[in-house]
């Protein structure tokens, strides 16, 4: 089976960077995705690794360590509009998508 | 042109009804997928079918019964609904290129059981 972890809830100032960790234990792993999801609305990609390392798209950015099952999103220059709720998950077997709980992620002025 | 769209976006109904979601992509995806969304906004895979045949069914009772007439269209029917099914139901589309599994989900269906 496939377990992710994610904190619940993170605050942050506007303007500033935060980091969303997410471990993962898998019994096959393609690669880690990251997702967004506004209240009321659907979620949405926001970047994907395999391979370990950085991914860079915009302020987003995501990092994957396959030998620590281990990765993070890092969002730069926050805005309001972050506001959201984000989601790592895990692509396995059978093209399956296992998501993690969601961080809730509120940005303050 | 929306990508993933399912219909309808709200059902209120009572206890110990049938009902039923569609959901189509013009993607030309190959996957297609039922999640549901509970009130704690944990996304749970419900079924996927890869061009019309069925890969993915987890631990579903059996009341919920998804069917896939092509491989844009994938429908969900749910017999006897609980209040347990209450929760928003989300459709998404893939397209496998190089184990890179991109979700592209619809808007959802937002379920109440009375």
């Amino acid at each position: 089976g496939q377990s992710l972890e994610q904190p619940s809830e993170v605050t942050a100032v506007e303007g500033a960077i935060v980091q969303i960790n997410c471990t993962y234990q898998t019994s096959g792993f393609y690669g880690l995705s990251w997702y967004q999801q506004h209240d009321g609305g659907a979620p949405t990609f926001l970047s994907y690794n395999a391979l370990d390392g950085l991914e860079e798209t915009g302020r987003f950015s995501s990092f994957l360590s396959r030998s620590d099952s281990y990765g993070y999103l890092l969002l730069q220059e926050l805005q309001m509009k972050d506001s959201a709720s984000y989601f790592c998950a895990v692509t396995g077997g059978y093209q399956k998508v296992t998501f993690g709980i969601g961080t809730k992620l509120q940005v303050i002025p | 042109d929306t990508a993933v769209s399912q219909t309808p976006k709200y059902l209120v109904t009572q206890m110990g009804n049938d009902k039923s979601i569609k959901c189509e992509q013009n993607l030309g995806h190959d996957t297609m997928y039922w999640y549901k969304q509970d009130s704690k906004k944990f996304l749970k895979i419900m079924f996927s079918y890869n061009n019309k045949e069925l890969i993915i069914n987890e631990t579903v009772p059996n009341r919920f019964s998804p069917k896939s007439p092509d491989k844009a269209h994938l429908n969900l029917h749910i017999n006897s609904l609980e209040l347990g099914d209450s929760a928003v139901y989300f459709c998404a589309s893939s397209q496998e290129i190089k184990a890179k599994n991109i979700q592209y989900f619809g808007a959802g269906t937002r379920l109440s059981v009375l």
